[in-house]
């Protein structure tokens, strides 16, 4: 399967602390994105990543990426409430021309 | 809001029924995606449109027959579907099938199957 893996499947925190998801991928790729999803609605695209670059910030995201250990970290800081959703990574691999999407990652936040 | 509408938001249908799905953009996106979502599950790619011209169709039973009549518009056919196609429809769209873009999804399709 061309499908990535993330860990957790499932996290809970207290609203102000930070969550890390991580993303596991099996092939080359061009780039990696992140994307979350609300309960019930459509995919919002977060961030992109492309191959060379290593980290990459998008306000209380951070996104990091290591494609030796073909494996990205997506990092929520000072969490709020609002954050609670599922996330998902997806792959741009190299000669193909659609996405390939992780296993996804349910976040919710107490307040 | 999203930039992609899908409608109906929720559909039932029996096995018997013939019913459309569509999506819409006009943000002039050549490339549109139709993915199925079940439930605690990532998005599975069914059929990618490139230029309104099919680009790639995941094995997706016959019953499924995506149209793309312009640019801006894409369905979904649904006949004589199977319990087992209950799930999210999802529509998506990027400005090519050129990759280092993000897609832009719709808030998709409710479907239920009786």
């Amino acid at each position: 399967s061309q499908q990535g893996e993330e860990d957790p499947q499932a996290l809970s925190i207290q609203e102000g602390e930070n969550a890390t998801m991580n993303c596991s991928y099996k092939t080359s790729i061009n780039n990696l994105q992140w994307y979350r999803q609300n309960s019930g609605r459509g995919l919002v695209h977060l961030i992109l990543i492309r191959s060379n670059e290593r980290e990459k910030h998008s306000g209380r995201l951070r996104v990091t990426l290591d494609t030796s250990k073909k494996s990205s970290s997506l990092l929520i800081t000072a969490s709020r409430a609002a954050d609670t959703a599922s996330y998902f990574c997806a792959t741009d691999q190299t000669g193909a021309n659609n996405l390939f999407f992780g296993t996804g990652t349910r976040l919710t936040v107490i307040p | 809001d999203t930039e992609v509408t899908q409608t109906p938001k929720h559909l039932v249908m029996g096995m018997t029924n013939k019913k459309s799905l569509k999506c819409e953009q006009h943000m002039g996106h050549r490339a549109m995606y139709w993915y199925k979502q079940k439930a605690k599950k990532p998005p599975e790619l069914m059929f990618v449109y490139s230029y309104e011209k099919l680009s790639i169709n995941e094995s997706v039973p016959s019953r499924f027959s995506p149209e793309c009549p312009n640019s801006s518009l894409l369905n979904l056919h649904l006949h004589a579907l199977q319990p087992e196609d209950s799930a999210l429809y999802l529509c998506a769209s990027r400005p090519t099938q050129r990759q280092n873009q993000p897609q832009h999804f719709g808030d998709g399709t409710r479907l239920s199957i009786l």
